[in-house]
């Protein structure tokens, strides 16, 4: 069965420090892959997907996020963080196949001065 | 903004009442998907619609049921609340209602209390 696990519930950086926040899936097949953020009293907004292709995926804001099968993980990055950025990162797994998207539990990042 | 919009934004009722809470897509948008999100459960996928015929179902409970309309809005009906029905309902649409082969833009969510 298809699941996303985010290890870090919650994460703590500095402004302007750079930023990975991890994702694992476990999918038998190719996944799609997604990254929304989650502001407060927001909705979803995508930040970016990966299909195929290009292992390294470029999104708005200046995130980026890097497929690797062999560690099954799809993690988000930015090199300098924004006090803006302070939101709920969620990673979701959706089936070529099928018409599901699972989610994982979300990190939710607090950006210090 | 997405949009997509959803009403209402806030909503609390009591145990044991039923109410409707209604979305609509983007313009262009063939497809509706619902979710729940919960502390206790994360974001899960309910239920989605393509063009007025139900499309996939994940986690919906039988008290909780959604059509699409004609002019494709989308109305998710949770009937015999619970407390543990308390919950941000968001919607979602997306083009052709591939499912996870397309974006998925997401409306503001309805968050519902139930007391």
């Amino acid at each position: 069965a298809q699941s996303v696990t985010q290890p870090d519930i919650h994460i703590t950086v500095s402004e302007g420090a750079s930023l990975e926040l991890r994702c694992n899936y476990s999918y038998g097949a190719t996944p799609y892959l997604f990254w929304y953020v989650q502001s407060p009293g927001q909705g979803l907004q995508l930040l970016l997907k990966y299909f195929s292709g290009d292992t390294l995926v470029q999104g708005i804001k200046g995130f980026e996020a890097e497929f690797k099968r062999s560690q099954s993980s799809f993690n988000l990055r930015k090199p300098s963080v924004h006090w803006s950025d302070a939101a709920e990162y969620f990673c979701a797994v959706g089936s070529n196949t099928g018409n599901q998207f699972y989610f994982g539990t979300g990190t939710s990042l607090t950006v210090i001065p | 903004d997405s949009g997509v919009t959803q009403t209402p934004k806030h909503l609390i009722t009591a145990t044991g009442q039923r109410v409707t809470l209604r979305c609509s897509p983007r313009s262009g948008d063939l497809s509706v998907y619902w979710y729940q999100q919960s502390l206790d459960q994360g974001l899960q996928f309910l239920i989605q619609y393509y063009n007025g015929e139900e499309r996939a179902k994940g986690n919906i409970l039988e008290r909780f049921s959604a059509q699409q309309f004609p002019d494709l809005h989308s109305e998710l009906n949770l009937s015999s609340l619970e407390l543990g029905d308390s919950a941000l309902y968001f919607c979602a649409s997306s083009v052709n209602g591939r499912g996870a082969g397309e974006t998925q833009y997401f409306g503001p969510g309805t968050r519902l209390l139930v007391l």
